[in-house]
């Protein structure tokens, strides 16, 4: 079955580095993603990668995919408070209308 | 602007009482998901639809109903039958381009709080 892990909680200051880490289970994951979900709010695609690729680089953002190890991370460069958020991992099993799989979500705690 | 609405932001019922909640989108999306987040727990699919008069059940579908008569409008009904209902409902939709991956576009959720 498919089964996506996070750790629950990461506090940093700001102009750090984050790194948020996911683990899945499902070895024919097509699609990984990065969500992020503001107090209240909806969630928004922050970015994906394919998972024939390393790593992607999309401004502060770099996503590393260790395939073998089934492990994915995301770091954010010079965090801001405004990053504070809960971040979500999602995979999806092939490109059609599959449903997205989601971890229970990273919160991201950026003091000053 | 193109976006998903979901009506009302919060809702509050009394037990024993059935809700449905509003979805809708004019991003021309065909499909449209139902999700349900409590704390800790993440997002669980409830229902999708990938077509009109078409939809599946998700991993926790029970106690919840669906309909998708157009393709704009996805609404998920709470009934009675769901033992815990009070929770954070999200919508989403998404659009299938080849060979692409497919982004899910969420909608601001409802807060639906029974008592």
């Amino acid at each position: 079955g498919e089964d996506v892990e996070q750790s629950l909680f990461l506090s940093v200051r700001e102009g750090d580095s984050s790194v948020i880490n996911c683990t899945y289970t499902d070895s024919s994951s097509t699609y990984l993603y990065w969500y992020k979900q503001e107090p209240g709010a909806g969630l928004q695609l922050l970015t994906y990668i394919f998972s024939n690729m390393d790593m992607k680089q999309d401004q502060r953002l770099t996503v590393l995919l260790n395939k073998k190890d089934k492990h994915l991370s995301l770091r954010i460069a010079d965090t801001q408070t405004g990053d504070s958020a809960i971040y979500f991992c999602a995979e999806s099993i092939n490109s059609g209308y599959s449903t997205l799989t989601f971890g229970k979500g990273t919160m991201l705690l950026v003091s000053p | 602007d193109g976006g998903i609405t979901q009506s009302p932001k919060y809702l509050f019922r009394k037990e024993g009482q059935n809700v449905t909640l509003s979805c809708e989108q004019n991003l021309n999306h065909d499909a449209m998901y139902w999700y349900r987040q409590d704390p800790g727990q993440g997002l669980r699919l409830i229902y999708y639809s990938q077509i009109v008069n078409d939809f599946q059940k998700g991993d926790i579908a029970e106690g919840y109903s669906v309909s998708r008569e157009k393709k704009e409008s996805f609404p998920l009904t709470v009934t009675s039958a769901q033992k815990n209902p009070t929770a954070f409902y999200l919508c989403a939709s998404s659009i299938r381009v080849e060979g692409q991956p497919y982004e899910q576009y969420f909608g601001p959720g409802t807060r639906l709080t029974v008592t």
